[in-house]
């Protein structure tokens, strides 16, 4: 079973940032949080992943809370390119370890 | 730009007619998985191979197989496929290794497979 909870859906204005929150309260020390996105019919896209530490690159930010469980997911100015599943995933950084998909929640940019 | 590839994008069987779906990458990584996805449902792994090593996943039904006859290729065998197989199959890849940025996954566009 996955081991985050996520809404399952959003609505975000285009233009506005995108706030999407991950609860992870069974997180262990040595897992990283994993975000990835699902553009209608197309695989899986990687985002971003942290450990405790907040992250940014080019697609997006992660915000990670002080006891790590929960983290939320910033796209800073959406666009309606970003309409898509997006999975928020824990799992230890060793690849044996593989991903476990939960519902996700489904973003809807707004023109 | 591709790097992992998947052939063909929509392939139609027949119940009970054995089909097979082909993934190629060129990012030369150690690491291949397969995915199911349901309508509307989140993917769910099949198995993997880290190089040659194959992985199942203890509930993948046995009319799934797979073989990876070298780096770059693998395929998914479905040996029987019923209309409950009818889905789409993604493709991934990772580096391997405990260093985290080799565990990002690779997505292929994904295989749709209709059972008629």
């Amino acid at each position: 079973d996955a081991k985050t909870t996520q809404p399952p859906s959003m609505d975000c204005a285009e233009g506005r940032a995108a706030n999407l929150p991950c609860n992870h309260s069974t997180i262990s020390g040595n897992e990283y949080v994993y975000w990835y996105r699902q553009i209608h019919s197309q695989g899986p896209q990687y985002i971003i992943h942290g450990l405790k530490n907040n992250e940014t690159n080019e697609m997006a930010s992660l915000i990670i809370t002080e006891d790590r469980k929960s983290s939320t997911l910033i796209l800073p100015h959406a666009t309606l390119r970003d309409t898509a599943v997006y999975y928020c995933i824990v799992r230890v950084h060793n690849y044996g370890q593989n991903f476990v998909f939960g519902p996700g929640t489904r973003l809807s940019v707004l023109p | 730009d591709a790097m992992v590839i998947q052939n063909p994008r929509y392939q139609v069987t027949q119940f009970g007619k054995p089909v097979t779906l082909s993934c190629s990458q060129t990012l030369n990584h150690n690491v291949m998985y397969w995915y199911q996805q349901k309508s509307s449902q989140a993917p769910k792994l099949l198995f993997h191979y880290y190089d040659k090593d194959f992985n199942n996943e203890a509930d993948t039904p046995d009319n799934f197989q797979s073989r990876r006859p070298n780096t770059s290729f693998c395929f998914l065998d479905i040996r029987s496929p019923g209309l409950g197989d009818a889905a789409m199959y993604l493709c991934a890849t990772s580096g391997g290794g405990p260093h985290t940025a080799k565990n990002i996954q690779y997505f292929g566009a994904g295989t749709r497979l209709s059972v008629l």
